[in-house]
């Protein structure tokens, strides 16, 4: 069965510091993969999402950015933080024969910027 | 492009009481539906998904939602809530046929109180 992993499950961090957060995915290849933010009491933001190694679509420009570097990795990292980045930050996949868009979620990080 | 409107950002409802979140979409191309619940602090996690057949879908936990195609509705439904269920609720759509990503809906705060 397919499993999505995701770390730091929290993370406190001052502004302009760099951040990096980790997802795997196992169980399937060529995933498409997501990053989703929630800040409080808001709904999802779909940050970047990537349809294979190297491939990545920003949906908002911001101060963060995106990287494949492996089929079933995805990090998003940021080189000097802002505290508008605080947030709860989901990582998703997709794929399969029937391509229906569903999505399967990481347990999701939260990032406190101080 | 697709888009979903949740109307009802919060729903309080008693214990044992039914239960209705509602869901509008907007596609002018056949659609999946879905619903995600979100616990505090975690990822999103399935309810039930709308792909094709039967209108009146199952999910997990006793809910149910009904396709609604000419009143383009997804509303969900439980007969009787438990103050578990007191989650974050999100209706996406996605578009049949193409890799496609899924729309959300803005939430629906779901609080059962005794």
């Amino acid at each position: 069965s397919q499993t999505i992993h995701q770390w730091p499950a929290t993370l406190v961090q001052p502004v302009g510091s760099p951040l990096s957060l980790e997802c795997t995915v196992e169980g399937t290849s060529n995933p498409n993969l997501y990053w989703y933010r929630q800040a409080a009491g808001r709904g999802l933001q779909l940050l970047f999402y990537s349809v294979g190694i190297g491939q990545i679509s920003s949906e908002v420009p911001q101060n963060l950015s995106a990287s494949r570097p492996q089929d079933r990795q995805f990090i998003l990292s940021s080189k000097k933080l802002l505290l508008s980045d605080s947030g709860f930050y989901l990582c998703a996949w997709s794929g399969g024969t029937l391509n229906t868009g569903e999505l399967f979620f990481g347990e999701g990080s939260r990032l406190t910027v101080l | 492009a697709q888009s979903v409107t949740q109307l009802d950002s919060q729903v309080p409802v008693f214990e044992e009481a039914p239960v209705e979140l509602r869901c509008n979409y907007s596609s002018s191309v056949s659609v999946y539906l879905f619903w995600y619940v979100q616990y505090p602090n975690q990822g999103l996690q399935l309810l039930l998904k709308y792909l094709s057949g039967s209108t009146l879908v199952k999910g997990i936990n006793g809910f149910e939602a009904e396709f609604n195609k000419s009143q383009t509705s997804f509303h969900l439904r439980k007969p009787s809530v438990h103050i578990s269920d007191t989650a974050e609720y999100f209706c996406a759509v996605s578009t049949a046929g193409t890799a496609s990503k899924l729309t959300f809906g803005t939430g629906t705060r779901l609080q059962v109180t005794l």
